[in-house]
Order: C-alpha cells, then structure tokens, then sequence
C-alpha cells in the first residue's frame, strides 16, 4: 500500500513570494490533515479535511494560507505571501473517514520551506 | 483544554540501556494516546497507541507505553536501546475528536 505522498521535498522561496505545495493522501482515506511543524517544535494543525469538506481550519491564517481539496482526494497548501515565521517543515497526513474516535493519521514525509 | 507536555527536549542513553521518554497529557475527557518517531527528512511514524482497555500497550521495535490516569502520564519505555532508535519522539492526545495535540517531542540520542 503506498503511503502519503508529498511534493516538493524542499522549497526555498523570498519573503513575499508565493508558494504551493501539493499532497495525495492513502486510497480509501477520507480525512486529510495539513500540519506545520516549526523547528524544535511538535506538528500543528492547521486545516483538516473530510472528503472534499473542511472540517476545523481555526488555527490557518486565512489571510496568507489557502487549502483545497478538490474531489476528495488531493490537496494543495497555498502560502501567499510568505513571511519569514513561515519557515518549516510541512506535513501531510491522513486518515479513514473519523466519526470521533481515534483512527491512526499516516504522515507523508513532508515538505521543508526556507524563506530567505 | 488538552495540552501534552514531554519532559526533556534531549534525553541521552548508551546502547543496550533503559529509554524512558516522559509524556503527561491535561484533558477533560477521558484521552486517546499515542507515540510518534520521526527520522531525520522523513514524516512521523506511529509506535502505539492507548484508546481502551488494556494500560500497557506494546507497539514496534519493541516499545512499550503504561496509561496511567491517576498519574495523567503515558510515558514511553524500550528494554534496550539500539543506535537505531536514536530520532525524535513525539506523544500526541486526541480528546475525543479527530484532532491530534502534539507535544514539543524528545529527542533520543543513543552512544555506543
């Protein structure tokens, strides 16, 4: 079974620029999660998914992050324009459809931003 | 409020000896817990995991964690350490929801 995959590995972009990063989470999985995980720090949700629904984005700042789901499957993260404290490493994980109880996220490797 | 706190952002062990990794957890229902590993440039992994019954769970490469709710702890115990289990560990709390709380992780660093 392939797991969560994520692209690109790493990305070094200028403050004020733009940047997208993409995800495709395990077959079968209708939950898909975004975590930012700064250094020396534990991963932070920032929108989660069921299907192509958000189910809690309140830790996303909307005025710079975007996220889509388009047809339940893939995912885009959009960080337009990045700031400097957007320097980390971003997660993708997903999930069975939950119903409250604690199904097992798997984590793709991630996607490491530098902003310069 | 759920929070996680893990004690010790570095723990140190020789090969062969006891690891033990701190976590104690706050939540006002009762918790689902687990343990994560991340290698270097690589996503995190899942050990264990606690929802019910049994407070000793066993998980892979030999890790074990105790539930103890008196105590609001879940800490993280191997037998013997090997060079590869030398990464970053992280204990997470699900309140009930699909959200996870992620403590700030322990790093492990294993010398022969």
């Amino acid at each position: 079974e392939a797991g969560v995959a994520q692209s690109p590995r790493y990305k070094i972009i200028e403050k004020r620029q733009s940047v997208a990063f993409w995800c495709n989470p395990i077959s079968g999985h209708a939950t898909l999660y975004w975590y930012q995980q700064i250094l020396g720090q534990g991963p932070k949700l920032l929108i989660q998914f069921q299907n192509n629904g958000v189910v809690d984005d309140s830790q996303l700042p909307k005025d710079r992050f975007s996220a889509e789901r388009l047809k339940g499957v893939d995912s885009t993260l959009k960080i337009q324009p990045a700031k400097l404290e957007d320097s980390a490493v971003y997660l993708c994980a997903s999930s069975l459809e939950t119903s409250g109880g604690p199904n097992t996220q798997y984590f793709g490797p991630g996607t490491r931003l530098t902003v310069l | 409020a759920q929070s996680v706190t893990q004690l010790g952002s570095h723990v140190s062990v020789s090969e062969g000896a006891l690891v033990l990794l701190r976590c104690n957890y706050s939540s006002s229902v009762p918790p689902y817990l687990f343990w994560y590993v991340q290698y270097p440039n690589q996503g995190l992994q899942l050990l264990l995991k606690y929802t019910t019954g049994a407070t000793l769970v066993k998980g892979i490469n030999g890790f074990e964690a105790e539930f103890k709710k008196s105590e609001t702890s879940f800490h993280l115990t191997k037998p013997s350490a090997h060079m590869s289990d030398a990464a970053e560990y992280f204990c997470a709390l699900n309140s009930g929801y699909s959200t996870l709380t992620f403590g700030k992780g322990t790093m492990l660093l294993v010398s022969p």
